[in-house]
């Protein structure tokens, strides 16, 4: 009850293209979704988060997707670019005690090709 | 304002030894979390400090430890190490966790740490 499980594993897409990453969740305690991006050698940066109250949020480029009932949510990235090339992570937050504990995806590799 | 920052960013040690992390948060902020990351099992949390306190903790042998002291700073310590503790450790901060708007967890670059 505690995964979160993250498609796919890897992506290519072409410059100009939608990225599309798949998240899903069991436990319906979690009210906090975020998406991390990561270069090599670096932390997870946060690029957007959702709350369940709302079914879509969207920074720039960047589009969460939430649906509630289904317990899945999806990141968009619009007009993908080189420098996007990176490592995702969607995560979960809250249940119980709503601590500072987060339980990631596996993450997906995107490689946007010039 | 200055990220969270986690010294040192690179350490070699070999079985059997221990080793202590340490990661300064955000000014500011009074959550610290732990995690670590490896290419098969991903970002697993470690465990979470808020003002002194552990708060929580994941699913890691008691060879996994850790304090915050009272400037918010905290230190990990990984005893008797093992290969498999090989990983790259981060630390992440937040102001408040659980209230939204002030949850959001920032991770500092990680301390890659090689168990030989």
């Amino acid at each position: 009850q505690q995964q979160v499980k993250q498609s796919p594993q890897s992506l290519i897409v072409q410059k100009g293209g939608i990225s599309i990453i798949n998240c899903a969740y069991e436990n319906t305690a979690f009210d906090y979704f975020p998406w991390y991006q990561q270069f090599p050698g670096k932390g997870p940066a946060l690029l957007i988060a959702i709350r369940p109250d709302v079914s879509e949020k969207k920074e720039g480029r960047f589009t969460i997707s939430f649906n509630k009932s289904a317990k899945q949510f999806s990141l968009h990235i619009m007009d993908s670019q080189p420098g996007d090339s990176a490592t995702y992570f969607c995560a979960a937050n809250g249940g119980s005690g709503n601590t500072g504990k987060l339980i990631f995806g596996q993450g997906t590799t995107l490689q946007v090709k010039p | 304002k200055a990220g969270v920052t986690q010294t040192p960013r690179y350490l070699i040690k070999t079985r059997g030894q221990q080793v202590t992390l340490s990661c300064s948060p955000i000014s500011g902020h009074r959550s610290v979390s732990w995690y670590q990351q490896t290419p098969g099992q991903g970002l697993q949390f470690l465990f979470e400090y808020f003002s002194e306190t552990q708060r929580n903790k994941g699913n890691f042998p008691g060879r996994f430890s850790g304090r915050q002291f009272s400037n918010s700073r905290s230190e990990m310590n990984v005893s008797t190490l093992e290969l498999g503790d090989s990983a790259l450790y981060l630390c992440a901060s937040s102001t408040l966790p659980g209230l939204a708007g002030t949850d959001t967890q920032y991770f500092g670059p990680g301390t890659r740490l090689t168990v030989l």
